[in-house]
């Protein structure tokens, strides 16, 4: 069966860096796009970041534009979520969530397997 | 794209007919999905491209609506409905997500 199982979260000082992991099994990640989408503590979703099947196209939601990159490692079923200069802003629980289907050029940009999603707490 | 959910809370009794409604800030054409999550939970998948039943989910849901209105409906709640539910337009990045509809027990 599918699962996506996050890793890295914890908790660490404004201006530090921090990466998450989403290891993926039970399908076949290189085609598939990838999320990241995250919710502060007792707040709604926000989405984050989206990573074409095979690395090509990456975007990013504005604020974290520059200081977060998504990358992925399909050899090892791995995505990635390099956080750089974080803020208090940053701070909640960050899902990987898998896209349903991506051509060439457009993904469906919606997600039908999460993790559990991982807690980052940025604070001093 | 901004998207407006109604109610941001709702109390609602086992066997109710519940309609929330999403609004998006321009045309998103049928580009709106819907997601259900309890606490301490991933969102859930329940509806996608507006009005299509994603596998698994009861047929007591349903969506509707394009352009710029949509609404999700319960058609007789239960018991494992009582969650917060979510918009999110797939139409343009970034992706966005409504603010969240609380559904709570009466």
């Amino acid at each position: 069966q599918v699962q996506l199982v996050e890793s890295g979260g914890g908790v660490v000082q404004p201006g530090m860096s921090l990466r998450l992991s989403c290891t993926a099994s039970g399908f076949t990640f290189s085609a598939y796009g990838m999320h990241w989408v995250r919710q502060a503590p007792g707040k709604g979703l926000e989405w984050v970041t989206i990573i074409w099947y095979d690395g090509s196209k990456r975007y990013y939601t504005d604020s974290v534009q520059g200081r977060f990159t998504v990358s992925r490692d399909n050899s090892k079923n791995t995505l990635y979520l390099q956080m750089n200069s974080l803020r208090a802003e940053d701070t909640g629980v960050y899902y990987c969530a898998r896209d349903t289907h991506c051509s060439s050029t457009t993904c469906s940009v919606y997600f039908d397997y999460w993790g559990h999603g991982t807690l980052v707490t940025v604070s001093s | 794209i901004q998207m407006t959910q109604s109610p941001s809370s709702l109390s609602a009794s086992v066997g109710d007919r519940v309609t929330i409604t999403c609004r998006a800030s321009q045309s998103i054409i049928n580009y709106l999905n819907w997601y259900q999550q309890k606490p301490g939970k991933a969102p859930k998948l329940l509806i996608y491209a507006a009005s299509s039943l994603q596998v698994g989910v009861p047929s007591r849901f349903s969506g509707s609506g394009s352009g710029t209105d949509f609404t999700l409906t319960i058609s007789s709640l239960q018991p494992d409905d009582f969650a917060t539910y979510y918009c999110q337009q797939g139409y343009s990045t970034p992706s966005t997500f409504g603010q969240g509809t609380k559904l709570e027990i009466k």
